[in-house]
């Protein structure tokens, strides 16, 4: 069964950077594109990008464009999200989402990434 | 690219039907028929309900039904039950390869 596993909470001060994995199994990793999604406390889901499994490609929220890059790892079939320069407002949960023809159709548990001095 | 449009609440008791609508612009919603809908239960991921405006991901059950009309999407659930009440979003693509959500609508079954 297809499974997006991601990594445990972080807790980082402003101004670091932190890097999320998401490792996919009970598919072929290199027919799908991967999403990352994030959601503040209380607040709706923003898209943030995405990657493309084969080459690697990236396209970018223009509202993180400089501080996100996304990379795979195709011999683990996993996939990284990593944002610089953070600042309060990043805390939020952050998931990977897989898109087929259908949609988002499989989600990460999410990774609960705190900035706080 | 700014968040779709969607009302911050909606309500119905248990049998009834509710609409959640979904506005964005000839940009995302009224340019494209790739609006998918999720719902969100409290700390969960979020689940697909609806893909390509309309169509329905197998599992999901029929009471659920997406539409669009110009710039904006809808979902309606009929026969409300009690585990319909959730966090619902739309989602659009929005060209380039690029997608945008909705700001989110709870569903409260009374």
């Amino acid at each position: 069964q297809v499974q997006l596993v991601q990594s445990g909470a972080e807790v980082k001060k402003p101004g670091a950077s932190v890097k999320v994995s998401c490792k996919a199994s009970g598919y072929t990793f290199t027919n799908y594109y991967m999403h990352w999604v994030r959601q503040a406390p209380g607040q709706g889901l923003e898209w943030m990008g995405v990657i493309g499994p084969r080459g690697g490609s990236t396209i970018y929220a223009q509202k993180f464009q400089g501080r996100v890059t996304m990379t795979r790892d195709t011999s683990t079939s996993t996939v990284y999200m990593e944002l610089s320069s953070l600042r309060s407002e990043d805390t939020a949960v952050y998931y990977c989402a897989r898109k087929s023809d259908s949609g988002f159709d499989f989600w990460g548990q999410g990774t609960l990434v705190t900035v706080s001095s | 690219q700014s968040a779709l449009t969607q009302p911050r609440s909606v309500s119905g008791s248990p049998g009834q039907s509710v609409t959640i609508s979904c506005t964005g612009t000839s940009s995302d919603v009224g340019g494209y028929n790739y609006v998918s809908w999720y719902q969100q239960h409290p700390g969960k991921a979020p689940k697909l309900m609806i893909y390509d405006v309309s169509k329905r991901p197998s599992g999901v059950p029929d009471r659920f039904s997406g539409s669009k009309s110009g710039n904006t999407a809808s979902l309606t659930i009929s026969g409300l039950q009690a585990e319909d009440e959730a966090d619902y979003y739309c989602c659009s693509y929005a060209g380039s390869d690029t997608y945008v959500f909705g700001t989110g609508t709870k569903v409260t079954v009374l």
